[in-house]
């Protein structure tokens, strides 16, 4: 299958702070999204990506498309507790009909 | 009102028990998926169906049968469960297949403990 590392693997940070991670794929994507999960549901759509060199802001939250459409990174700025959770980066082919999802990257805010 | 619901939330059972999981969605979406996450929080897809048909179907002991009686449910049945398959199941669905702006919506899993 399609590997998607993510890192951060874990963050600690301070209310307040701005926080990045990226997402390295072995392949070459044509969209890439951003998803967060919290505690006990499902993953929700954060941001979605169409093209290479895209950057895309969703309030707080800024991701970009990699030049090389094999990485995405995903920047939150002045956190809070409520950013806790799980953040995945996922990667689609064109005509495909399902998503490869990263490792994933836990997130704790500290108040 | 949950655009993509899944019962039960929670399930224990024995090894060698068969269970079925359900999920609904009520976006009119016509591609519904399973994914499984395991312990370590990875997500991977384990079925598609676009309007009741197969599309995708990873390498799946045939223990698990996917059944969709029409594109608004996709339900997960598990056969002579082992301890391996204790993990977060999670019911998915989206607009439709082969878009290239396809995002997907994502049940509240059911976990899923063997023992």
């Amino acid at each position: 299958g399609q590997q998607l590392n993510q890192s951060p693997q874990s963050m600690f940070i301070q209310e307040g702070e701005d926080v990045s991670m990226n997402c390295t794929s072995s392949s070459i994507f044509n969209t890439w999204l951003w998803y967060k999960q919290d505690p006990g549901e499902g993953p929700v759509l954060l941001i979605a990506l169409y093209k290479a060199g895209e950057l895309t802001s969703n309030g707080r939250l800024t991701a970009q498309f990699g030049i090389t459409r094999k990485d995405s990174f995903l920047n939150i700025s002045a956190s809070i507790p409520s950013d806790v959770g799980i953040y995945f980066c996922a990667g689609q082919f064109t005509g495909a009909n399902n998503l490869f999802f990263g490792t994933g990257t836990r997130l704790t805010v500290i108040p | 009102d949950t655009a993509v619901s899944q019962t039960p939330k929670y399930l224990v059972t024995q090894m060698g028990n068969d269970k079925s999981i359900k999920c609904e969605q009520n976006l009119g979406h016509d591609t519904m998926y399973w994914y499984k996450q395991d312990s370590k929080k990875f997500l991977k897809i384990m079925f598609s169906y676009n309007n009741k048909e197969l599309i995708i179907n990873e390498t799946v002991p045939n223990r698990f049968s996917p059944k969709s009686p029409d594109k608004a449910h996709l339900n997960l049945h598990i056969n002579s469960l082992e301890l391996g398959d204790s993990a977060v199941y999670f019911c998915a669905s989206s607009h439709r297949r082969s878009a290239t702006n396809e995002k997907l919506f994502f049940g509240s899993g059911t976990q899923l403990s063997v023992l």
